[in-house]
């Protein structure tokens, strides 16, 4: 049972809609990721976020909005979304202060229609 | 520039032979690191971790780091048509003051039954 649990499982959005993804984790992180994988392509990182400060953004367009309220929670805010912009959408965490490994969750799988 | 290049694949293995995976890393300094299995419309799984030079064992699985040549590779003895996935190497780097981990674009393994 992962430790990072995402929400919605699916999702399916038309492109002025103004959707939510959530992504929270118990165990004590305090890194946490989002990425964004399409079909038949690798991993690309989005966001990374350590002790709730946003350290990297990968030059995501802004139609994608990430927010972190403290260590345990990470959600990015979708809006005006294109079709291209469906994918499996990955939150991970990692602790920060050691190099140690990421813990994915579940994905949340976003069409946009 | 940090890159984590591993081959693509696939890879074709009949079931019961060894599966080797091989992974490649820029950064000298780098310290920490990962093997994920993936399948098809799923989360990535952390499957092995390494951080000394030489082999370790779990199972099946034996990953094997040489940090002079700048490798990591990933054995899978007795190979069963489940092994069949997407094999994510990774590894910690450190960039702007931070460790960060970088994923390859994975080696897509086949088992032929």
């Amino acid at each position: 049972e992962t430790g990072v649990t995402q929400t919605p499982r699916h999702l399916v959005m038309g492109m002025t809609n103004k959707k939510s993804l959530k992504c929270e984790q118990h165990l004590g992180h305090n890194a946490m990721y989002w990425y964004k994988q399409s079909a038949k392509k690798p991993l690309e990182l989005m966001f990374v976020y350590n002790f709730k400060e946003q350290t990297e953004n990968n030059s995501v367009p802004s139609r994608f909005s990430p927010e972190c309220p403290n260590s345990s929670h990470l959600f990015l805010h979708l809006h005006t979304l294109q079709p291209e912009d469906s994918a499996l959408y990955l939150c991970a965490s990692s602790q920060s202060s050691d190099a140690t490994e990421a813990f994915f969750g579940q994905g949340t799988r976003l069409t946009v229609v | 520039q940090k890159e984590v290049e591993q081959n693509s694949g696939p890879l074709s293995v009949p079931e019961g032979a060894i599966a080797s995976l091989n992974c490649t890393y820029s950064d000298r300094v780098s310290q920490s690191f990962f093997w994920y299995r993936q399948y098809s419309g799923k989360s990535p799984e952390l499957i092995m971790s390494i951080y000394s030079n030489g082999d370790k064992e779990d199972g099946r699985f034996t990953a094997q780091l040489n940090k002079a040549s700048q490798y990591v590779s990933l054995l899978i003895r007795d190979s069963q048509p489940s092994d069949s996935a997407t094999y994510l190497c990774a590894v910690i780097v450190w960039a702007n003051r931070d460790d960060k981990i970088i994923f390859g674009k994975g080696t897509r393994l086949h088992i032929l039954p």
